[in-house]
């Protein structure tokens, strides 16, 4: 069993919707991380949180450490958002165990 | 704004080769990982680095595996014997001290091709 599971696996969608990508883990986690990985690669850090929610622009990010989910939101929808996001804790203070990714895709 | 840079961007090799990955952490990070992504799968952890020293390393980094901070800001990944399976995409990533070392900062990745 895969310690972090994110669901759905593929999603697509039409510009503008409000998009909703789940993660639910089953280890003592110090912080979860919430990430962007374009075609090309590379991976960019959009959220770090250990409780309650963060917000940047479009994107918000929840999580509840009793419940062991989080969960990335993304409202009013781009074809610019199209990338994989991926769920990663953090066990102990240094190593980061990743989702799988939802690869997101978002129509004209 | 700081980032972590990582050259070169593609790497290829022939089988039983070395090859040194290198990376340019953010320059006042004292904590520096190495993760690898074979291609279609999960980001995978290899090694942390800290104080000059591994801290934790997976079952991934093998004795073909060493990572060095040769000077004050390089932090490279040695792979001695490539083989096929090395192939993947490697990427740095650093983390500041305290309390900010939770947050971790990625470079854009090192895609290794063995042949």
């Amino acid at each position: 069993k895969n310690e972090v599971e994110q669901s759905p696996q593929n999603l697509t969608a039409q510009e503008g919707e409000f998009i909703t990508i789940n993660c639910s883990y089953s280890v003592g986690i110090s912080a979860l991380h919430w990430l962007q990985q374009h075609p090309g690669g590379g991976i960019v850090s959009l959220f770090m949180l250990s409780s309650g929610k963060k917000k940047h622009g479009r994107l918000i990010a929840t999580i509840n450490i009793q419940e062991k989910h989080s969960s990335l939101h993304i409202t009013a929808s781009h074809p610019r958002d199209s990338a994989v996001y991926i769920c990663a804790v953090l066990q102990g203070a240094q190593k980061l165990v990743f989702g799988q990714g939802t690869r997101l895709t978002i129509n004209p | 704004e700081p980032e972590v840079t990582q050259t070169p961007s593609h790497q290829v090799t022939q089988m039983g080769q070395e090859v040194i990955l290198r990376c340019v952490p953010i320059s006042n990070h004292l904590y520096f990982y190495w993760y690898r992504q074979i291609l279609g799968q999960k980001v995978e952890f290899l090694v942390s680095f800290y104080n000059n020293e591994i801290s934790e390393k997976s079952e991934i980094f093998d004795d073909r595996f060493s990572v060095e901070r040769p000077d004050g800001s390089n932090f490279t990944l040695k792979i001695r014997s490539t083989k096929l399976e090395d192939s993947a995409m490697y990427f740095c990533a650093s983390s500041a001290q305290g309390a900010m070392r939770y947050e971790q900062f990625f470079g854009p990745g090192t895609r290794l091709t063995v042949l």
